[in-house]
């Protein structure tokens, strides 16, 4: 398609799993974000990514966070041993990143609904 | 760290103007975002500005910006049902290339028939 995609769009798991939300951005995209959007809040940033590496990370939370980006298109947002406090709408979105136009213009995907029981 | 914080909810007639605020605390944010969240559609960008920029018009939507006292406001002009959303206020440096994000709570806006 020719939005971000996000997948799964919904996951339920346990206290202590570990859990893989993927991100498709748009065709051309050379940067990529993460954000968590918890209930009755705003976006987070958590971290950024330019091609391939992460440029930003100082939004993650702890070190059971991790992303990568491996050929610098789609990229995986890994959590593990998920806590409770990790429920949240996990969101992507993409960008054609840096001069020649508009900042801030990101593409949002409609998110990974992450619930930890 | 940087801080935005809007209202969290305004309720509208059909066919009056909406007017969401929004303060931030960073002054050396750059570039001032409006943001729109549908049920079941991602975020998407409504309208921003620059901040060496008092207003900007676009249509339906006014934006207006005093940077001395770090206030942002959207007006929607003849509200319709369709416009009824999250709206998020959102600011950023924009180191070149990073176009990270500070985002407010959001401001749910609901329109009465």
């Amino acid at each position: 398609g020719a939005g971000v995609s996000q997948t799964p769009s919904n996951k339920v798991t346990e206290k202590g799993k570990y859990v893989e939300l993927r991100c498709d951005p748009i065709s051309g995209h050379t940067a990529l974000y993460w954000y968590r959007q918890s209930l009755g809040q705003g976006p987070e940033f958590l971290i950024y990514f330019q091609g391939t590496g992460a440029a930003d990370d100082s939004g993650l939370p702890n070190d059971r966070f991790f992303a990568v980006r491996p050929e610098g298109s789609v990229s995986t947002l890994k959590i593990q041993r998920t806590e409770r406090g990790d429920s949240a709408v996990y969101l992507c979105a993409s960008s054609l990143g840096g001069g020649g136009r508009i900042t801030g213009e990101l593409f949002f995907g409609e998110g990974s609904r992450l619930t930890v029981l | 760290g940087e801080d935005v914080e809007q209202s969290l909810f305004l309720s509208v007639r059909e066919g009056d103007s909406s007017v969401i605020n929004c303060t931030y605390t960073d002054s050396s944010s750059t570039y001032l975002y409006w943001y729109k969240q549908e049920p079941g559609a991602g975020l998407q960008l409504l309208t921003y500005i620059f901040s060496n920029m008092d207003m900007k018009q676009d249509q339906r939507l006014t934006v207006l910006l005093n940077k001395k006292d770090k206030h942002l406001s959207l007006r929607i002009a003849d509200t319709q049902t369709g416009d009824s959303a999250i709206y998020f206020c959102a600011e950023s440096e924009a180191n070149f290339g990073n176009e990270k994000l500070t985002f407010g709570t959001g401001t749910r806006l609901t329109i009465i028939p």
